[in-house]
């Protein structure tokens, strides 16, 4: 079974750093992968996602993360963070074919601090 | 507006009330769903349906039944509510795989909360 680990519960960054937010997946294929932000009393928002080619994809909000097959990664970094970046986020897993179930991980909660 | 829509925003009851939340979404997608989030924000899915038929039925007690009128519409109605019912739901709609890029990327609701006193 396909499954999502975000070892990083919490992190806390200065405004003006740059971030990287760990996610590692367990899955046998090929995996489709996303990252998804959530602010307080909102909806999940897509970020960015990997289906295959290039393994650098480029997000909304600045947002990039790299997909590393030999290390079961896809970490996300922005080079520059906004307090309005605070928010939570996931790293989230599928497969190509038919109706796939997307699961989630823990989540991320990003603290920026002025 | 083009987007996932649920009503209410908020529920509070009583256990062992029933309750109902809906969903539309006018993205024109095929598959809609209900995810489940708890105090820790850890989203778990409950149901999925593609085109009225339900596809995913996770491990949910069946005290939770879902219903898919048409492709656009999702709703949950939960009988008989435990104080562990309270959460966060959440309607998602996609578009099913035809190997497109555009396959499984979820579009969300703004969420449910569900408290049970």
């Amino acid at each position: 079974a396909q499954s999502v680990t975000q070892p990083d519960i919490h992190i806390t960054v200065s405004e003006g750093a740059s971030l990287e937010l760990r996610c590692n997946y367990s899955y046998g294929a090929t995996p489709y992968l996303f990252w998804y932000v959530q602010s307080p009393g909102q909806g999940l928002q897509l970020l960015l996602k990997y289906f295959s080619g290039d393994t650098l994809v480029q997000g909304i909000k600045g947002f990039e993360a790299e997909f590393k097959r030999s290390q079961s990664s896809f970490n996300l970094r922005k080079p520059s963070v906004h307090w309005s970046d605070a928010a939570e986020y996931f790293c989230a897993v599928t497969r190509s074919g038919g109706y796939q179930k997307v699961t989630f991980g823990t989540g991320t909660k990003l603290q920026v601090i002025p | 507006d083009t987007a996932v829509s649920q009503t209410p925003k908020y529920l509070v009851t009583q256990m062992g009330n029933d309750k109902s939340i809906k969903c539309e979404q006018n993205l024109g997608h095929d598959t809609m769903y209900w995810y489940k989030q708890d105090s820790k924000k850890f989203l778990k899915i409950m149901f999925s349906y593609n085109n009225k038929e339900l596809i995913i039925n996770e491990t949910v007690p069946n005290r939770f039944s879902p219903k898919s009128p048409d492709k656009a519409h999702l709703n949950l109605h939960i009988n008989s509510l435990e104080l562990g019912d309270s959460a966060v739901y959440f309607c998602a709609s996609s578009q099913s795989d035809r190997g497109t890029s555009g396959a499984n990327v979820l579009t969300f609701g703004a969420g449910s909360r569900l408290t049970v006193l």
